[in-house]
């Protein structure tokens, strides 16, 4: 019930495109949702976060959509470019993020 | 410092040793996190501190995880009698308060042979 689970793997898209990361949960204790960007030898970096009470939250090129019902959240890149690659995880907390649970990662490439 | 910083980046260690791997988080920062990133994988919560409190520990694998931050500050993860599955990368991750956004360290890459 603690697991988060991400799709795709990975994903790879030309330049302008608009990839999509998918993620489920189960704990509906669950409270908050953010998504990390992870480059090569360094350590995740906040990207963008949703509480429960919304659907949608914008914060420049990337939104998150988010279906209480359904447990499931998603991350979409508006006009992704090479820079956006990288690898991306969903989260999940509760308790006001005192135990974040991670998702297995989506390698992104963003080609020229 | 400008960020969580961690020390050594890479260490290598043979079974059977222990070693001690360092967090300095953000100052002023209470909360601190320490996770463990297996290979291609997402970071897996080890332990949770609000200034000395370690308060949840429950993702520490074994007894031979132990984790300490006496000061409220620095923080240490000590791994005793280390084992192959233990190679992995150990993130650290501070916090300003108990909510908010967690600002993560480059990790530890530890690699035990």
């Amino acid at each position: 019930q603690q697991q988060v689970k991400q799709s795709p793997q990975s994903l790879i898209v030309q330049k302008g495109g608009i990839p999509i990361i998918n993620c489920a949960y189960e704990n509906t204790a669950f409270d908050y949702f953010p998504w990390y960007q992870q480059f090569p030898g360094k350590g995740p970096a906040l990207l963008i976060a949703i509480r429960p009470d919304v659907s949608e939250k914008k914060e420049g090129r990337f939104t998150i959509s988010f279906n209480k019902s359904a447990k499931q959240f998603s991350l979409h890149i508006m006009d992704s470019q090479p820079g956006d690659s990288a690898t991306y995880f969903c989260a999940a907390s509760n308790n006001y993020g005192q135990n974040f649970v991670f998702g297995p990662g989506t390698r992104l490439s963003v080609l020229p | 410092g400008a960020g969580v910083s961690q020390s050594p980046r890479y260490k290598v260690a043979k079974r059977g040793q222990d070693v001690a791997l360092r967090c300095d988080p953000i100052s002023g920062h209470v909360s601190l996190f320490w996770y463990q990133q297996a290979l291609g994988q997402g970071p897996e919560f080890l332990t949770y501190f609000q200034n000395e409190a370690q308060l949840d520990k429950s993702g520490l694998p074994s007894d031979r995880f132990f984790a300490e931050r006496p000061e409220g500050s620095v923080s240490t993860l000590k791994i005793q009698r280390t084992q192959q599955e233990d190679s992995a990368v150990y993130l650290c991750a501070s916090r300003w308060t108990g909510t908010g956004e967690q600002y993560f360290g480059p990790g530890t890459r530890l690699t035990v042979t």
